[in-house]
């Protein structure tokens, strides 16, 4: 059972353009984490938020916890191809992820 | 600090044989983790461990795997006997508490059964 939905499942765009996807679920979590995975490599956190309407920026990447604590949406300001690779939403102190968003950002 | 290290990087078997993994955690750290990952199913929690206690191995998914955590710094993923559905990307992480710290993975075994 996928707890964490994760959308769009593939997203290619130019650089420059800004983009957001989106974590899901019907559960409420205590706290929710991004992580980025690149080819060959294991998963880098990139934030943990852990209150209802929480906003969190890390340089153009913005993350919002929902008010409700079961939702979650990671929005990129002119993105870069350096940008590029798979998006992991994960809860319950990452003992259950989504099957991420695969992120391509053509130059 | 050098990270998580796993070995070894990549195995290829046949069916019918037991493959051993192996992870060793950043130094200090008391919570290890074990993941698979596929295109069908994503990234999945298998075991971990709590100051060398398996404490969660809901996630194992046959008697075929075991995991041990001997010491500290060492812990091995077994699967007797393996199969072609075993074939994934399997994952070690660490992380110095259980709570939302950052979990440290390391670059990942990838596993072929053939």
């Amino acid at each position: 059972t996928q707890l964490l939905k994760q959308s769009p499942q593939f997203l290619s765009i130019q650089e420059g353009e800004n983009l957001t996807v989106y974590c899901n679920s019907s559960s409420v979590f205590s706290s929710l984490q991004w992580y980025r995975q690149e080819p060959g490599e294991g998963p880098v956190l990139l934030v943990t938020v852990v209150t209802g309407g929480e906003v969190k920026k890390l340089k153009r990447l913005t993350f919002q916890f929902g008010d409700a604590r079961k939702d979650s949406s990671l929005h990129i300001t002119a993105a870069q191809p350096g940008d590029t690779g798979l998006y992991l939403c994960a809860g319950e102190k990452a003992m259950r992820f989504g099957a991420g968003t695969r992120l391509t950002v053509k130059p | 600090d050098a990270g998580v290290i796993q070995s070894p990087r990549h195995e290829v078997t046949e069916m019918g044989q037991e493959v051993t993994l192996r992870c060793k955690p950043i130094s200090g750290h008391d919570y290890l983790f074990w993941y698979r990952q596929t295109m069908m199913r994503g990234l999945e929690l298998l075991i971990y461990f709590n100051n060398n206690v398996p404490i969660d191995d809901s996630g194992m998914p046959e008697d075929r795997f075991s995991a041990k955590m001997p010491n500290a710094s060492f812990s091995t993923l077994k699967i007797q006997p393996s199969e072609p559905r075993d074939s994934a990307v399997y994952f070690c992480a660490s992380t110095l508490t259980g709570g939302s710290d950052t979990q440290y993975f390391g670059p990942g075994t990838r596993l072929t059964v053939l």
